[in-house]
């Protein structure tokens, strides 16, 4: 299994705090993915990086920030949580040569 | 823009049935293509994937998928389903452009498998 961990794995909040979803690979992969899964929608990307501090929008990313300061390290931010971001979220990685993505356990959060 | 339809949201077989699972994608290109399987409370695990050359490619847990161009197909088959394949079936497609790397998704095949 790729070296992926996720942290904290289960959280529960309250609208309007902030949130920070932590995503470590000991891979040394270029690409880092965070998406969120719910039921009927299946898996949507919410921000991508393809490199320390070059990341990119997914197709969900309002309400949502990233930062990758370390090749290691894509951390994942709801800036003030709401209701509607309560969700299983995956942290992936990729090397880019050949697309595959690797996931990690994913992150329980309810926002209350 | 590139899409994914896996046509089953659900499928049901009995122990020791055959199973074949759709995907049909849509790419300009020579696609990449992958399938994962998610089990109950579990993250994504990568099945198979085609790049390139023979077009039945062969995966974990026993699972095959052939690429047919003509058809626009990824289908994935198994010749006797065991209980444990109970799970969320992802296809998805490579897409690329630039420095981005991205996967298109399927929404999904959710497989119960009867005793």
């Amino acid at each position: 299994d790729a070296g992926i961990t996720q942290s904290p794995r289960h959280k529960v909040t309250e609208t309007g705090t902030p949130v920070t979803l932590r995503c470590h690979q000991t891979e040394n992969h270029r690409y880092m993915y965070w998406y969120r899964q719910d039921p009927g929608h299946g898996l949507r990307l919410i921000h991508y990086s393809y490199g320390v501090k070059d990341t990119d929008k997914g197709e969900v990313s309002d309400g949502y920030s990233v930062s990758r300061s370390k090749t290691e390290d894509f951390l994942l931010t709801l800036e003030s949580a709401t209701s509607s971001q309560t969700s299983v979220y995956f942290c992936a990685i990729g090397q880019g040569a050949t697309d595959t993505q690797y996931f990690g356990p994913g992150t329980r959060l309810t926002v209350l | 823009a590139q899409s994914v339809t896996q046509p089953d949201i659900h499928i049901t077989v009995s122990e020791g049935a055959s199973l074949e699972l759709r995907c049909n994608y849509s790419y300009g290109a020579t696609p990449y293509l992958f399938w994962y399987v998610q089990s109950p409370g579990q993250g994504l695990q990568l099945l198979l994937k085609y790049f390139s050359g023979d077009t039945l490619v062969q995966g974990i847990k026993g699972f095959e998928a052939e690429f047919k161009r003509s058809q626009s197909s990824f289908n994935l088959r198994k010749p006797s389903v065991h209980w444990s394949d109970a799970a969320e079936y992802f296809c998805a497609v490579g897409e690329r452009a630039g420095n981005n790397r991205k996967l298109i998704w399927g929404l999904g095949t959710s497989l119960a498998v009867n005793p």
